[in-house]
């Protein structure tokens, strides 16, 4: 089955830039998706289909996605960002959905 | 507006079957090109991704607990079912529900989330 690969920790100064990879076979030919979660709350979508951002998400906050690698990145973070962070595909062949292990952000 | 949420016991013994619903409103899973899946989270680890049913009642499971899991739908009552047999420990987790394909027709996202129900599964 597909396997997502995620660091298990990220760590940035305020204002900096964050960049969260989530890597996989060919990844590049498959919609990434990615999910914010705070403690003890439901994950929040925050990039959907490799780039596009859903009603509501900042500009700071993008995603690409190339080969075997996707990448969440967030500009000019904040102590609000702080959160754990999923990428997922969905192949509607034979493992429809697939989650990576998460990445926990922490800003300095 | 759409909303999820989920429903079901906060504690289960083993080897019981456990039931979850999603009772969810704003949307029709009658409408072409959504789905409502089930994704789990035991304390402090990661998503887990269990069964997702779509509006065309085609149904797919995680091959890992596919012999555990039956997902169904209910559409006049704007309802999913999930259900696992022969629980274990190891099936303590928060469950969640979430809509597929509402940010995005041909989008495999989960836009949209219930807010978790936590079961224990403890003799």
């Amino acid at each position: 089955s597909y396997v997502l690969t995620q660091s298990p920790s990220v760590s940035v100064a305020p204002g900096q830039t964050a960049r969260i990879p989530c890597g996989g076979n060919n990844i590049g030919s498959k919609s990434v998706h990615w999910y914010q979660q705070k403690p003890g709350q439901a994950p929040v979508l925050v990039v959907y289909d490799d780039s596009d951002r859903p009603s509501g998400i900042p500009e700071r906050i993008s995603g690409s996605n190339s080969e075997n690698t996707a990448t969440l990145t967030i500009s000019r973070v904040e102590a609000g960002d702080e959160a754990d962070y999923y990428c997922q595909v969905w192949d509607s062949s034979s493992d429809p959905v697939v989650f990576g292990g998460g990445t926990k952000l922490t800003v300095l | 507006q759409i909303t999820l949420k989920e429903s079901g016991p906060t504690l289960v013994k083993p080897t019981q079957t456990l039931t979850l619903t999603c009772t969810f409103s704003g949307f029709s899973l009658s409408t072409r090109g959504l789905g409502v899946g089930w994704i789990r989270q035991p304390p402090g680890k990661a998503l887990e991704w269990l069964a997702l049913i779509y509006w065309d009642d085609d149904k797919r499971y995680s091959p890992s607990l596919k012999s555990r899991l039956t997902i169904s739908k209910d559409t006049s009552k704007d309802q999913v079912v999930l259900t696992v047999t022969n629980v274990d420990p190891l099936d303590t987790a928060t469950y969640y529900c979430a809509q597929q394909g509402g940010i995005a027709v041909t989008s495999g996202a989960f836009g949209f989330w219930g807010q978790g129900t936590m079961v224990t599964v403890s003799s």
